[in-house]
């Protein structure tokens, strides 16, 4: 099977940057997904790593390490709206299609 | 956004009861999934389909069954509803197996 982790809750100023880990155990990699999920709403797709490297949109700005199994979600600028859930997603070979997803990390935006 | 619905969107239901929610969606897309989504456990997946009226289980089916007769319909069955089965469960689809998953409103239920 696939343990995923990433920090339960973390806090941050508006304006500042958060950094939100994500750690992951598999035999067969083939994608890291971020997802963002207001209280009460859906989750929405945010970036997707395939390939090392970082991965930029915005002010958003996710990277891989697959040799660490590593990843994180960068968030700049912080701003109010920023305070939510953020997911990550596996996807591996032998379970092609279907992700499996951490348990979340709550960011709370403060002024 | 992907056109995607959820039906109902909030049940309140009685231990025991047969329950159907469904999921719409209007993209044409190939892939359904059925989630559910608990405190501490993140989403998890219940069952999924790659195509009319091929379906498989997830990682979480045991009570759960579903049904796809048309591309835009995905079916998620509760046979005989327990209170564990109180959550919130989200559809999602994706254009194909490599792809981002979208995800629907979701629906509330609560088993009494």
């Amino acid at each position: 099977g696939q343990n995923i982790d990433q920090p339960t809750e973390m806090t941050a100023t508006e304006g500042a940057i958060v950094q939100i880990n994500c750690t992951y155990q598999t035999s067969g990699f083939n994608g890291l997904f971020w997802y963002q999920q207001h209280a009460g709403e859906a989750p929405t797709f945010l970036s997707y790593n395939v390939l090392d490297g970082l991965e930029e949109k915005g002010r958003f700005s996710s990277f891989l390490s697959r040799s660490k199994g590593y990843s994180y979600l960068l968030l700049k600028e912080l701003q109010m709206k920023d305070s939510a859930s953020y997911l990550c997603a596996l996807m591996t070979t032998d379970s092609w299609g279907k992700f499996q997803f951490g348990a979340g990390t709550q960011v709370v935006v403060t002024p | 956004d992907a056109g995607i619905t959820q039906s109902p969107r909030h049940k309140v239901t009685e231990t025991g009861t047969p329950v159907t929610l469904r999921c719409h969606q209007t993209e044409n897309h190939r892939y359904m999934y059925w989630y559910r989504q608990d405190p501490g456990h993140g989403l998890r997946l219940i069952h999924y389909s790659y195509g009319v009226k091929d379906t498989d289980k997830g990682e979480v089916s045991d009570g759960y069954s579903v049904s796809r007769s048309k591309t835009e319909d995905f079916l998620l069955t509760l046979e005989s509803a327990t209170s564990s089965q109180t959550s919130v469960y989200f559809c999602a689809i994706s254009e194909s197996l490599s792809n981002e998953q979208f995800f629907g409103p979701g629906t509330r239920l609560t088993v009494l």
